[in-house]
């Protein structure tokens, strides 16, 4: 069955602070994943995309990190800032679908 | 990018009304796609819709209770039908560039079904 957790479901940071949040997927056979932040209230915003053959990926102070082998992905957040308060998505498509299995979030809250 | 646009932005509706969801995109695109995130939960497809057919629902999700119209490749509405307080969540219209490079997202509906 394809799935994506992540982990943690939630997180608190002191600001200026980084901070790693982690995803896992089974989907097969894989396409890309991307990485999306959700402000409350708002529709997710695409942070980053890798496909297979790519293990790191910036935007910013984001930087994505992907391991096809151990079918891992990593989001990195240097020197939080308070705007860095939202719902991370981890989304991972299958190769000849446009079906995205969407992990369940990551919620961070970035403090002052 | 593709700047999409919904109406309306919320909503509170009585149980057993109908409510349907317009998403405007300003750039032509071929496969738009429906979602709903319930409270605390991550994004759930509702079904996939192309210009000029019908479009297509996931488990779960069908047609009478859910009807979507594509009129054209600017244009989707989504309607809510007969409806209960379990459908109270964000419905968010998507599309995908034609290159699928990135996924573009409307800002969402919340709706509120008492």
């Amino acid at each position: 069955k394809n799935q994506v957790e992540q982990s943690p479901q939630s997180l608190i940071i002191l600001e200026g602070k980084n901070c790693t949040l982690q995803c896992n997927y089974t989907v097969s056979p894989f396409s890309n994943l991307r990485w999306y932040k959700q402000d409350t209230g708002r529709g997710p915003v695409s942070l980053t995309i890798m496909t297979f053959s790519e293990n790191t990926k910036s935007n910013g102070r984001y930087t994505a990190t992907l391991d096809a082998d151990t079918k891992q992905s990593s989001l990195h957040i240097t020197a939080s800032q308070l705007s860095d308060s939202a719902s991370y998505i981890c989304v991972v498509s299958a190769s000849g679908t446009y079906k995205y299995i969407f992990g369940t979030g990551t919620r961070l809250k970035v403090l002052a | 990018s593709a700047v999409i646009s919904q109406k309306p932005s919320r909503d509170i509706c009585q149980r057993g009304t109908s409510l349907t969801i317009q998403c405007q995109v300003d750039s032509q695109v071929t496969m738009m796609f429906w979602y709903r995130q319930q409270p605390g939960q991550s994004l759930t497809l509702i079904a996939t819709a192309n210009q000029g057919s019908e479009a297509t629902y996931e488990s779960g999700f069908v047609i009478d209770k859910f009807p979507i119209s594509r009129p054209n490749l600017t244009f989707s509405t989504l309607t809510v039908s007969n409806m209960s307080p379990e459908d109270s969540s964000i419905y968010l219209c998507s599309v995908e560039e034609s290159r699928g490079e990135t996924q573009y997202f409307g800002p969402g509906t919340r709706l509120l079904v008492l």
